[in-house]
């Protein structure tokens, strides 16, 4: 199984400031890699996916990929109350029909008044 | 956008149980995978499968086992439900990027 490790947290940024958000894996030939969001006692949702180096944008979320350090990071900016969450990184492994998502254990954020 | 559906919610169960959680997809997507979530332990592969009667283990599939006779379902079954099942089980179909989880089910084994 592959690993991915995020930081637990939990993250404490106040509203309206860059939330900062890192994961590092250990395979250095994953591909693609997903972010996703899980607020208490609700399933996790996709916020983002980035396939190549360098950045992605969405909103007011930035997804930053670094193959060569193997990290990928997540931005949010101008902070909200509603962004308090734990934030999943996820890496496929396996190829073809048989891959399948490892996630980290997640980073919790809170974003405070 | 597919909607994913575990039939229950909360589920109290005692030891030695045979217990059925049921997850159905609306979109007829192949992949479908069965998770646990445990705090500190983050999400864990049970079991997923990529087609009808096509399973494969994950990385924790002791005590477990599944079923998928349709493309749309896929059950997972606890053969004797012990304590430490109690969890969070989510179920996922693979989308055209990532996947799509079900509201969760929260089994308490007594």
């Amino acid at each position: 199984q592959k690993e991915v490790e995020q930081n637990s947290g939990p993250l404490s940024v106040p509203e309206g400031a860059i939330a900062s958000l890192n994961c590092t894996y250990s395979d250095r030939g994953s591909q693609s890699f997903f972010w996703y969001r899980q607020y208490s006692g609700k399933s996790p949702e996709l916020i983002m996916f980035i396939y190549s180096n360098g950045d992605k944008e969405d909103g007011r979320f930035t997804a930053q990929l670094n193959k060569a350090s193997q990290y990928v990071s997540l931005l949010i900016r101008d902070s909200q109350p509603s962004d308090s969450a734990t934030y999943l990184c996820a890496v496929p492994y396996g190829g073809g029909t048989a891959s399948k998502l490892t996630f980290g254990t997640g980073t919790r954020l809170q974003v405070t008044l | 956008d597919v909607k994913v559906t575990q039939s229950s919610r909360y589920l109290v169960k005692r030891t030695g149980e045979k217990v059925f959680l049921e997850c159905v997809q609306d979109m007829d997507h192949e992949n479908m995978f069965w998770y646990r979530q445990d705090p500190g332990l983050g999400l864990r592969l049970i079991y997923f499968s990529y087609d009808v009667k096509m399973k494969e283990k994950g990385d924790i599939p002791e005590g477990y086992s599944v079923s998928r006779e349709k493309k749309e379902r896929f059950s997972l079954i606890l053969e004797s439900a012990s304590t430490n099942q109690t969890s969070m089980y989510l179920c996922a179909t693979r989308t055209g990027n990532g996947y799509t989880f079900g509201s969760g089910t929260r089994l308490t084994v007594v």
